[in-house]
């Protein structure tokens, strides 16, 4: 079953917008994590927080995590063409070996 | 460093049909994982592995084996192969199993069963 669900499914934005993409999960985690996936390509991590807080930045994205509403959501600031992906955010309970549950993706087109 | 390698990228099989995936890490990592990824239902685990001689059952099992005989190297096979396996299959590995630590994927590998 998918722990994970993404909001929107699809998402059309002009470079230089900004992107954000939610995502609601369960049950209780340890840590959520945010995938990028290119067309035709494996999934490649992006950020991890854990459920002790509530916002954390890498470089250009912001991802927030409020535990009490069993939900995320990932910021794509100033975004560029090649942002175009597909996103999936995943979740890790505890004491599960590190297993991840993925939600069903967002698919980001950038456009010039 | 290649990081996780999968072959082969592409294989077109007829129902009955065996095969084996293959995957290869270089990294030192402990844990690997088999998934599938269908359209609309994202990544689903099939099996996975913490520790070269071990595995263990994912979300979806059924009709798949796996066997970790090397540290670096994690198998996924398939018996009697079902149309209902045509998908992508992705294997990806982690460090260890701390909460903590990401999963580095390969480019999958596309299985199409006739």
């Amino acid at each position: 079953s998918q722990q994970g669900e993404e909001d929107p499914q699809a998402l059309s934005i002009q470079e230089g917008e900004n992107a954000t993409m939610n995502c609601s999960y369960k049950t209780s985690i340890n840590n959520l994590q945010w995938y990028r996936q290119n067309s035709g390509r494996g999934l490649v991590h992006l950020i991890l927080i854990r459920s002790n807080e509530r916002e954390k930045h890498s470089g250009r994205l912001r991802v927030t995590l409020d535990t009490s509403k069993k939900s995320s959501s990932l910021l794509i600031t100033a975004s560029r063409a090649a942002d175009t992906a597909s996103y999936f955010c995943a979740t890790a309970s505890s004491g599960t070996a590190s297993k991840l549950t993925f939600g069903t993706g967002t698919r980001l087109q950038v456009t010039l | 460093n290649a990081g996780v390698t999968q072959t082969p990228k592409f294989r077109v099989l007829k129902t009955g049909q065996s095969m084996t995936l293959l995957c290869a890490q270089d990294m030192n990592h402990e844990y690997m994982y088999w998934y599938r990824q269908d359209p609309g239902m994202g990544l689903r685990l099939i099996h996975y592995s913490v520790g070269e001689g071990t595995t263990a059952k994912g979300e979806v099992p059924d009709g798949y084996n796996v066997s970790r005989l090397k540290k670096q190297n994690f198998l996924l096979g398939l018996e009697s192969a079902a149309p209902s396996q045509t998908s992508v299959y992705f294997c990806a590995s982690s460090y260890s199993g701390q909460n903590n630590q990401p999963q580095h994927f390969g480019d999958g590998t596309r299985l199409s069963i006739l």
